[in-house]
């Protein structure tokens, strides 16, 4: 089944202890992506990836750190979480336009990882 | 920078109307999406209509796009209560980077 797959489902920790949120697709997509999503603000984007070894920053990437090694696998790095970053994370995958510099196409989510930090 | 806000924020209609929502957005964009999400799970695509298109439908959707006036509409014909979540459009910001709006809240009555 085509999924991504994101863990933990749930985390909750304490400020400054450093966490991983692991994303992995079976699609084999060019394009990964994280958000977080808080009420009234929507999905802001943190980081992309177009490619293995290819990242970009998004709206909101302070305090956030990813790495693209495998084409598969996008996670999340928190080094010092604070309480300002509890929220809700999608990670989320796609093919890119057959334009070698267009944009991705649909998206395709994960269910989500609500992190709590206190 | 919020590219997409939908309009109206919150929106309750009975069972069987149709329910209108509207995204505009401020930059340049090779195509935009419409996703729905049900109650803080992952958001399901529904539909995507480029740059060069005025109209699309899939099924009970019609999302049309108006370049001039930054705006995008998604109508939902016939609605049901399985309807009932929350709708983004998401914009490409003419870019590799997506950009989200708020979100418009749908209740379908039964």
């Amino acid at each position: 089944e085509a999924q991504v797959t994101q863990n933990p489902r749930y985390l909750i920790t304490v400020t400054g202890k450093k966490l991983t949120v692991t994303c992995s697709q079976n699609m084999n997509h060019e394009y990964m992506s994280w958000y977080r999503q808080d009420p009234g603000l929507g999905l802001r984007q943190i980081y992309y990836s177009m490619n293995v070894e290819v990242t970009d920053k998004g709206d909101v990437p302070e305090g956030y750190k990813v790495s693209r090694k495998e084409k598969r696998n996008f996670p999340l790095i928190l080094e010092s979480p604070s309480p300002n970053q509890t929220s809700l994370y999608f990670c989320a995958s796609s093919l890119v336009s057959v334009m070698a510099s267009g944009p991705p196409d649909t998206q395709y989510f994960g269910p989500g990882t609500r992190l709590t930090v206190l | 920078s919020q590219q997409g806000e939908e309009d109206p924020q919150a929106l309750s209609i009975q069972e069987g109307e149709n329910a209108t929502m509207n995204c505009s957005y401020k930059t340049s964009i090779n195509n935009l999406q419409w996703y729905r999400q049900n109650s803080g799970r992952g958001l399901v695509h529904l539909i995507l209509i480029r740059s060069n298109e005025r109209e699309k439908h899939s099924g009970r959707l019609r999302v049309t796009l108006d370049t001039s006036k930054k705006s995008s509409s998604l109508l939902i014909t016939a609605s049901r209560a399985a309807d009932t979540a929350s709708y983004f459009c998401a914009t490409d910001n003419y870019g590799q980077n997506f950009v989200f709006g708020p979100g418009t809240r749908l209740s379908v009555l039964p």
